[in-house]
């Protein structure tokens, strides 16, 4: 059974850092692509960034380009998303997904919150 | 920067079939976006309903399917339920190495 656990949501400074986590486990985590996404309070899905196994390359979107960063540790089947420079804006619940570009999207996990406030 | 529209709001009779459109500001959607659709209800993380903008997850109901059509995607939903009332949200691809969701579509069942 796929599971996609993540953790390291907290309440940050407008200008922080903080590092979510999403833990694999039910399939070949070294193999698949993933990604995370963000959901503001009452608003949509907005893709964040991927790891692709495909190219070994990290995309971002713009909004988080230079700010973000995907990484993962094989070893521990884990999925980490750097969070610096941290904006109001960036409130959101983010969601690990199993995916990306080469690997297709099928599992999330619950999500975890980060709020950005003063 | 590419932008992905949906309808904002859709209501379908129980029972009844019901279209849902996704369209991309840089023209046609083909099979090159890889189109994505994703259910969402209320208080709880999305599901994947639609892959490759055609193919199905073994947890899809069989009533839901996807398509091309019209320089669109599309998912349609023949035989609705009330436990299709939900948000549904595309996903598409671009060769600039980003995606882009659409803003959604809150189907309500009646």
């Amino acid at each position: 059974e796929v599971q996609l656990v993540e953790s390291g949501g907290a309440l940050v400074q407008p200008g922080g850092s903080l590092r979510l986590s999403c833990a694999a486990s039910g399939f070949i985590f070294s193999g698949s692509g993933m990604s995370w996404v963000r959901q503001a309070s009452g608003k949509g899905l907005q893709w964040v960034s991927t790891y692709s196994v495909r190219d070994a390359k990290a995309l971002y979107a713009d909004s988080v380009k230079g700010r973000f960063t995907i990484s993962r540790d094989t070893s521990r089947n884990t999925l980490y998303l750097q969070m610096d420079s941290l904006r109001v804006d960036d409130t959101a619940i983010y969601y690990c997904l199993k995916g990306g570009w080469g690997t297709i999207f099928d599992y999330w996990g619950q999500g975890a919150l980060v709020s950005v406030s003063s | 920067q590419a932008v992905v529209t949906q309808e904002p709001s859709l209501t379908v009779s129980l029972g009844g079939t019901v279209t849902l459109t996704c369209g991309s500001s840089t023209g046609t959607v083909t099979n090159d976006h890889y189109p994505y659709w994703f259910q969402q209800k209320p208080g709880q993380a999305p599901t994947t309903l639609i892959y490759n903008a055609s193919n199905k997850h073994p947890w899809t109901p069989a009533r839901f399917s996807g398509s091309l059509l019209g320089g669109k995607s599309v998912l349609t939903l023949s035989g609705a339920q009330p436990d299709d009332e939900a948000e549904y949200y595309c996903l598409l691809f671009y060769n600039s190495g980003f995606a882009i969701f659409g803003g959604g579509t809150k189907l309500t069942v009646l």
